[in-house]
């Protein structure tokens, strides 16, 4: 059975670096073709994809947040870091860390985690 | 990277069928067939519908449909259900290895 589940703080101020953990089980990262993934849903919004890691260690970002995010991963402790420099109140938002399969289902996550509500506010 | 373009609402009444549309470019939803539907009730997390256009993960009603014709990729869900009344939203793997989500369509079962 794979869960994931995310950790880290809900409350930050503006300017600061976000680190979310993706502690996860049921799978392994080092399996070819698996990723993990974040993604973000603002209260009221649609999910907006922020970042993956593979199983090789590849990565993927968002272009239009690039610069601010780094994604790693420790596969021997089953933990994705996701970090978000300079954080800004709009980017309060239910934080999701994601499975995505190898093999079938390409483009899809599969399993989410919980989510962890961050708002961003002085 | 632009939202994939759904409709803001849908409504249907018990028993009927209703259609999501799912509007994006070549560079995403008409680019390739990974194009995935998540269905999320208020206060939940997303659930995986239907992937790859048209297949539906183990566990999920056959009442639950997709399809693709171009740029646009489309949820169906046949025999309305009052348990069906939640959001959607479309997603789509793009041409720059990234995913892309949909604004989100509101079913409402009348």
């Amino acid at each position: 059975q794979i869960t994931l589940k995310e950790s880290g703080p809900t409350l930050v101020k503006p300017t600061q670096t976000l680190t979310l953990t993706c502690t996860f089980s049921g799978f392994s990262l080092s399996t070819n073709g698996v990723g993990v993934g974040w993604i973000r849903q603002a209260p009221g919004k649609a999910p907006e994809w922020l970042a993956l890691i593979y199983w090789d260690g590849d990565t993927r970002y968002s272009l239009s947040l690039k610069s601010r995010l780094t994604i790693t991963k420790d596969t021997s402790a089953n933990q994705v870091v996701l970090t978000m420099t300079n954080m800004d109140p709009i980017e309060t938002a239910t934080y999701y860390c994601a499975h995505r399969p190898s093999g079938i289902c390409f483009g899809c996550f599969d399993f989410w985690g919980q989510g962890i509500l961050v708002t961003v506010s002085s | 990277q632009s939202a994939l373009t759904q409709p803001a609402s849908v409504s249907g009444s018990p028993g009927q069928s209703i259609t999501i549309s799912c509007t994006g470019t070549s560079s995403d939803v008409g680019g390739n067939n990974f194009v995935s539907w998540y269905q999320q009730h208020p206060g939940k997390v997303p659930k995986l519908m239907i992937y790859d256009v048209r297949i539906r993960p183990s566990g999920v009603s056959n009442r639950f449909s997709g399809s693709k014709s171009g740029n646009t990729a489309s949820l169906t869900i046949s025999g309305l259900q009052a348990e069906d009344e939640a959001h959607y939203y479309c997603s789509s793997y793009t041409i720059n290895s990234a995913w892309v989500f949909g604004g989100g369509t509101n079913l409402t079962v009348l």
